[in-house]
């Protein structure tokens, strides 16, 4: 099962809005709605932030939303601030039962 | 609160073997799917295994299939994975993770804070 495809680094403004894309294959991204996206600052265990492609757990902000269309899921993080400078793995169910990450994004706040 | 709590880590030498644990809290242990997921040395994540609540389905990532093991007490709250016939390619931090729900495909939303493998002569 190979990685899904994730740009290696975005940047943007405070305030600015980014988006992070995580390509896959009909095989995992584009067969199932099993989605997700971890933030994980240096040094620190990874934070989920969206699931099920576009469901936010308790507490992350509303800044963070997902979203999907075909082999291709986003997350896009608007009115940055600095405290969203991390890495981003995005991860997706297979049609093998298992779960496949992608080789994540660098994500830093200018 | 929930709290995952990994131990057991350490440096072993190729072929060798580990167990590792992760103590679980602040939770029905036995209603949640658990996965473990690696992270080799300035490298992206990787998922490695995943049991059901109950001990009875099991899926493993193909690179250690045959050679890791994973399991859980669930009247120890406690997670496992039992790793066999080790490889440098295996040294990384490994993290248990807590599935959404009972469907372990939506996602992992608690973590440990990790424990490190390091596979060496």
């Amino acid at each position: 099962q190979s990685a899904l495809t994730q740009p290696p680094s975005v940047s943007g403004s405070p305030g600015q809005s980014v988006t992070i894309s995580c390509t896959g294959t009909s095989s995992d991204v584009g067969s199932y709605n099993r989605v997700s996206w971890y933030q994980q600052p240096p040094g620190t265990a990874p934070k989920l932030m969206i699931f099920e492609v576009s469901n936010r757990p308790s507490g992350v902000p509303d800044r963070f939303s997902g979203s999907k269309s075909g082999n291709t899921a986003s997350l896009t993080i608007s009115g940055l601030q600095a405290e969203d400078e991390a890495d981003y793995y995005c991860s997706s169910y297979t049609s093998s039962s298992t779960v496949v990450f992608g080789g994540g994004t660098k994500l830093t706040v200018l | 609160e929930v709290q995952l709590v990994e131990s057991g880590g350490g440096l072993v030498q190729p072929g060798g073997s580990l167990r590792l644990s992760c103590a679980a809290s602040g939770f029905t242990f036995s209603s949640f799917p658990m996965s473990w997921v690696r992270q080799a040395p300035g490298k992206g994540l990787e998922w490695v295994s995943v049991v059901s609540g109950n001990g009875g389905t099991t899926y493993y990532a193909d690179s250690v299939k045959g050679r890791f093991t994973i399991s859980r007490d669930n009247s120890k709250n406690t997670l496992y994975l039992q790793m066999n016939s080790l490889r440098a390619a295996d040294t990384a931090v490994y993290y248990c993770a807590k599935g959404v729900s009972s469907s372990w495909s939506k996602g992992f939303d608690y973590w440990g804070q990790g424990t490190l493998v390091s596979v060496s002569s």
